[in-house]
């Protein structure tokens, strides 16, 4: 596997399921994100991870909670979610502490019924 | 919170055209580091172009350029000869003191066979 990885692809789920996302980076980078990505609305950030270490939450709900592990892997547990939470979820990484780019993986395409 | 707006939600350009992508943004930054991103249909999201703020110079890769106006808060990106496979939403990203990317709503290219 090379760059951004992310399962599973698509997920459907109903409100009162719990799930988890998983991303895996394979570039030695050091920060990781996840992102929402809503029909006609710009990218939203929800949380960076640098050095494992949680440094943003961009004022996410409770019913989804980011873990990273290592500085490899990350992953968004969801529970109880909403209809309106169905979106694609993209995980990125880069080198932390730098302005070089971000790498995104193919996203997780979720909904919620 | 830094805004980027694109102001074009759709743009179609003919096969082997010019297509010019407008970006503007608002900050009050000196130095910071500008990007365009490309989402095809596959939903991978790639780097296409970067600037920074402090280089006069606009960025160019291969049949992709900009035109950086720092004054105006102006990132645009040019197209040349487009190909069927320049056919993606593309987005304006800004990074943020912090290296956070804040990205506009997306513009959608059709290229016309």
């Amino acid at each position: 596997e090379t760059g951004v990885t992310q399962t599973p692809r698509h997920l459907v789920m109903g409100m009162t399921n719990k799930k988890s996302l998983k991303c895996e980076q394979h570039l030695g980078h050091n920060a990781m994100y996840w992102y929402k990505q809503s029909a006609k609305k710009p990218l939203e950030l929800m949380f960076v991870y640098n050095f494992k270490e949680q440094t943003e939450n961009n004022s996410v709900p409770s019913r989804f909670s980011p873990e990273c592990p290592n500085s490899s892997h990350l992953f968004l547990h969801l529970h109880t979610l909403q209809p309106e939470d169905s979106a694609l979820y993209l995980c990125a990484s880069s080198q932390a502490g730098a302005a070089y780019e971000q790498y995104f993986g193919p996203g997780t395409r979720l909904t919620v019924t | 919170a830094q805004t980027v707006t694109q102001s074009q939600p759709e743009m179609s350009v003919q096969e082997a055209e010019t297509v010019t992508l407008s970006c503007t943004y608002d900050t009050s930054e000196s130095d910071y580091y500008l990007f365009w991103y490309k989402q095809p249909p596959s939903r991978q999201m790639i780097l296409v172009i970067r600037q920074e703020a402090y280089k006069q110079q606009n960025a160019t890769e291969n049949r992709f350029s900009v035109n950086f106006q720092k004054a105006a808060k102006s990132f645009s990106l040019k197209i040349s000869d487009s190909q069927l496979g320049d056919a993606a939403m593309y987005f304006c990203a800004y990074l943020t003191n912090d290296y956070k990317l804040s990205f506009g709503a997306g513009t959608t290219v059709t290229v016309r066979a």
